[in-house]
């Protein structure tokens, strides 16, 4: 069974840029959240989609958007990016919404210059 | 707006004590779970407690779910140095069937020392 996995694993960006990250969500799970981990705090709830459409948001700009493929891999897009959008971005796959475990990758550490 | 506040925040000790983290909240959670965390990884699940007062086992760590599903404890007995790491709880709203995502707290960063 393949876990979650994301690429790249780190990304340096300056001000200004926009950047996608990438997930592969776990074998058969359909709902992939997106979180971000701001060095020594808790993951941040960014967005969740289920069945390739938005399912939830956290309280982030829209300028962080999302997409999820009929394969349920998704990309994180964030655009005009901030300095405070470093932090480590993860990616979470489950067989649905409101059920658990979650599984968590590893993670997309960026980096705003 | 839910929070889970963690204590302590830092935590240092000797292998062979035990210790215990608490996540407190005044909302409530259908479900709460607590992850380890260890650098440049992701939240790896140790448990899921959804009933008020429920107690689960793993090993030397007990999870606890307080009554009104407000709040949980992990007790750790006889820690050893593989036990470090950061330990994180995240509850489930008990209301938008799991689209609002997990609430996660900011941590305890375990340090078990030889």
């Amino acid at each position: 069974e393949t876990g979650v996995t994301q690429s790249p694993t780190h990304l340096i960006k300056t001000r200004g840029q926009q950047v996608t990250l990438r997930c592969s969500s776990q074998s058969g799970h359909n709902t992939v959240s997106w979180y971000q981990q701001a060095l020594g705090q808790g993951p941040q709830f960014i967005f969740q989609y289920y069945r390739e459409e938005e399912n939830g948001r956290g309280n982030f700009p829209p300028r962080f958007s999302g997409l999820q493929f009929p394969n349920y891999s998704s990309e994180l897009n964030v655009n005009a990016l901030e300095l405070d959008d470093s932090a480590l971005y993860l990616c979470a796959s489950s067989w649905g919404p409101g059920l658990q475990p979650q599984h968590f990758g590893d993670g997309t550490r960026l980096s705003i210059l | 707006t839910q929070l889970l506040e963690q204590s302590p925040q830092f935590l240092s000790i000797q292998e062979g004590e035990n210790l215990t983290v608490y996540c407190n909240s005044s909302s409530v959670f259908s479900s709460l779970q607590w992850y380890r965390q260890e650098p440049g990884e992701g939240p790896v699940l140790l448990v899921t407690v959804v009933t008020g007062g429920e107690v689960k086992k793993l090993k030397r760590l007990t999870f606890q779910f307080g009554d009104a599903r407000k709040d949980s404890s992990l007790h750790i007995t006889a820690a050893q140095p593989g036990d470090t790491g950061l330990y994180l709880c995240a509850g489930l709203s008990s209301s938008g069937g799991g689209a609002d995502g997990l609430t996660f707290g900011k941590g305890t960063h375990l340090i078990i020392q030889p």
